[in-house]
Parts: structure tokens; sequence; C-alpha cells
């Protein structure tokens, strides 16, 4: 069974670093990107980059480029997002989510089941 | 804003269908298969459709999926109170080389 298992929730200050986990199993971790998705309270879904585990090659959306930072530990099936430097602004539910492809179709098909960010002084 | 553009909100009775539509360009649903999601409240976003109109294993067939060139639809028929929830569009762009997603859709089940 496919299973991406995050971090659990944090509560941070303005300015603290942060750094969330995503760790894959029931599949080839290293065979598969992982895709990270922000949703702010009440909102809707952003995409905020994608990490392909394999080679460590990280795309951003403009959005985040230079706000966030994507890595990957591949020896232990694990994905990473992080801050250096939190804002209240970066107050949100994450999610990691398997990036699929397979005869010309793509797919974000397994989800984590997110991890809650509270940033607040 | 989304670039995939979806109507914020749906609604229907029990039993009834409702289609939720979304609509965007040649870079991402012109270009690209399309998928579904479903959001229940407090909850992660669930694969409902994938590759346009494939159903993932556990998914009832009163959800469908249908493409024409740019635009997408979503498809619940047999309305139920457990279907009430958010639905989201979602596509790969091929000049961002990333993820596009709806606004979102709130479905309520009067």
């Amino acid at each position: 069974e496919v299973q991406l298992v995050q971090s659990g929730a944090e509560v941070k200050k303005p300015g603290e670093s942060l750094k969330i986990s995503c760790k894959g199993s029931g599949y080839s971790f290293p065979n598969n990107w992982i895709g990270w998705v922000r949703q702010m309270p009440g909102k809707g879904l952003e995409w905020m980059g994608i990490i392909n585990p394999n080679e460590s090659v990280t795309r951003y959306s403009p959005s985040f480029q230079g706000q966030v930072t994507i890595s990957v530990d591949k020896s232990i099936s694990t994905a990473y997002l992080q801050w250096s430097s939190l804002e209240a602004s970066d107050t949100a539910m994450y999610y990691c989510a398997r990036h699929a492809r397979s005869s010309g179709s793509r797919t974000l098909d397994h989800w984590g089941q997110g991890a809650l960010v509270t940033v607040s002084s | 804003q989304s670039v995939l553009t979806q109507p914020p909100s749906a609604s229907g009775t029990p039993g009834q269908r409702v289609t939720i539509s979304c609509s965007g360009g040649s870079s991402n649903i012109g270009s690209n298969t399309v998928n579904w999601y479903q959001q229940l409240p407090g909850t992660a976003p669930k694969l409902l459709i994938h590759t346009n109109d494939q159903r993932p294993s556990g998914v009832p067939d009163r959800f469908s999926g249908s493409k024409s060139g740019t635009s997408t639809s979503l498809a619940i028929s047999g309305l139920q109170s457990e279907d009430e929830a958010d639905y989201y569009c979602a596509a790969w762009d091929d000049r961002l080389y990333g993820w596009l997603f709806g606004g979102g859709t709130k479905l309520t089940v009067l």
C-alpha cells in the first residue's frame, strides 16, 4: 500500500526556521517525484514545487521560489520542505503528494495527511 | 487567482445530477490530462478522477469526468449527503512545468 506520512503539527514564531518531512512507503520512492501543496485557512490548493528524488532536481512555482527549499533523502525515502525565516503568512496546511507518470498522463495520486504550520508571535 | 477556473459553489438535492466545470488553456488542460480531487472537511485531498475520465479503484461510478479542448467537467449522479465537499480540478502546465489547481468548488447537498 502506497503511503505518505508527514511530520506533525508545528507552532513557530515569526523569524524561526522550520523543516517538515514526508516519508514514502509501499512503492519505489526514487522513481516518483514528490510535490508540495499549500492550503491556507479556508482557501484552495496551491502548488509549491516538486522534486525528483533520484537526482534531487527541484522545480518551484514562481510564487514560492526563494521562499522555501525542497529537498530529499532517498536513503530514507523522505522529502522535506523548509523555511529559513517564517512569517505569519506561512500559516497553512502543507501536503506532500506523489507525482505519478504513465503513458503520457501525470497525476498527484497519493497524498500525505497534511502538516499544519502555525506561525504566531 | 487560479489559472484553472471553477465555479466557487454548486448545489443539488439528494438523487440529483450535478456538474462542475473547469476551464484552462492550451498549455495545461489543452495539452495534458486532468485530475479531479475531493476534499472532505478536515481531510487531505483524495484523487477522484485521473487521466480525464478514469476512476481509481474504490471510487463509485456515480463520479465521472470528461474533457474537451481546454475545458473539463466532473459529473456526480445520484447525489448523496456524503458528497458534500470541496472539489478541485488539476492539470500539469507545460509553460510553468508544474501543477495548476482550480480554485475549488464547494458542493452543498440541500
